[in-house]
């Protein structure tokens, strides 16, 4: 069974915290890790979909970075904001299966 | 931007009702998907189409089905409704089956409550 791991569960931050989060995957038959943002009645959106060992993404104060041979991806937030407030998804695609496998998610709250 | 619509925000039903869930996504995707979360379980994959009268079984199949009959449309069919199956249900559609070049897209989400 092919099993994404996302660390921590939950994450209170103050404004202007910076703050990072782990997703563990399996490091065989990789294909792509996504990463999603998911705010409160909203629909979960795209951050980053990493292919490459070693890829480095970026958008505005949120990064992220891919280990596919020890199977880990960390998403890291600079100076935390109240609008960061939400809960960030990783999702691992296989080449087998052709299935988006999603972790339980981070829920960073960030207090102003 | 590509916009995936799900036809309820909230919706109740009683038990043993069929209950249809409508996906309309309007940038020609050949991918999609039907998923469903819960607090603690992360999104989980009920169904997933690759392409027109195309269907593969997720995760968590057992009590749907589903219907892809035009390419953007992908409605999710719950045979008689139990009261697990009170969940969070969301569509999403993808250019690529890997998401690679943007991810997925999803609708708002369909909170269903079996009653």
């Amino acid at each position: 069974i092919l099993n994404v791991e996302q660390s921590p569960q939950s994450l209170h931050v103050q404004e202007g915290d910076s703050t990072n989060f782990t997703c563990s995957f399996p490091s065989s038959n990789f294909y792509a890790l996504h990463w999603y943002r998911w705010e409160t009645a909203k629909s979960p959106e795209a951050l980053f979909v990493m292919t490459l060992n070693g890829d480095e993404k970026k958008k505005g104060r949120i990064s992220a970075t891919l280990n596919t041979k020890e199977g880990y991806s960390y998403l890291y937030i600079k100076g935390s904001q109240p609008e960061d407030s939400a809960t960030y998804l990783c999702a691992f695609f296989y080449n087998q299966g052709g299935k988006l496998i999603f972790g339980q998610g981070t829920e960073l709250s960030v207090k102003p | 931007d590509v916009k995936v619509t799900q036809s309820s925000r909230y919706l109740v039903k009683r038990t043993g009702e069929k209950v249809f869930l409508e996906c309309v996504q309007d940038m020609d995707h050949e991918n999609m998907f039907w998923y469903r979360q819960d607090p603690g379980l992360g999104l989980r994959l009920i169904y997933f189409s690759y392409d027109v009268k195309m269907k593969e079984k997720g995760d968590i199949p057992e009590g749907y089905s589903v219907s892809r009959e035009k390419k953007e449309r992908f409605s999710l069919i719950l045979e008689s409704a139990s009261t697990n199956q009170t969940s969070m249900y969301l569509c999403a559609s993808t250019l690529v089956p890997g998401g690679a070049g943007g991810g997925y897209t999803f609708g708002s989400g369909t909170r269903l409550t079996v009653v």
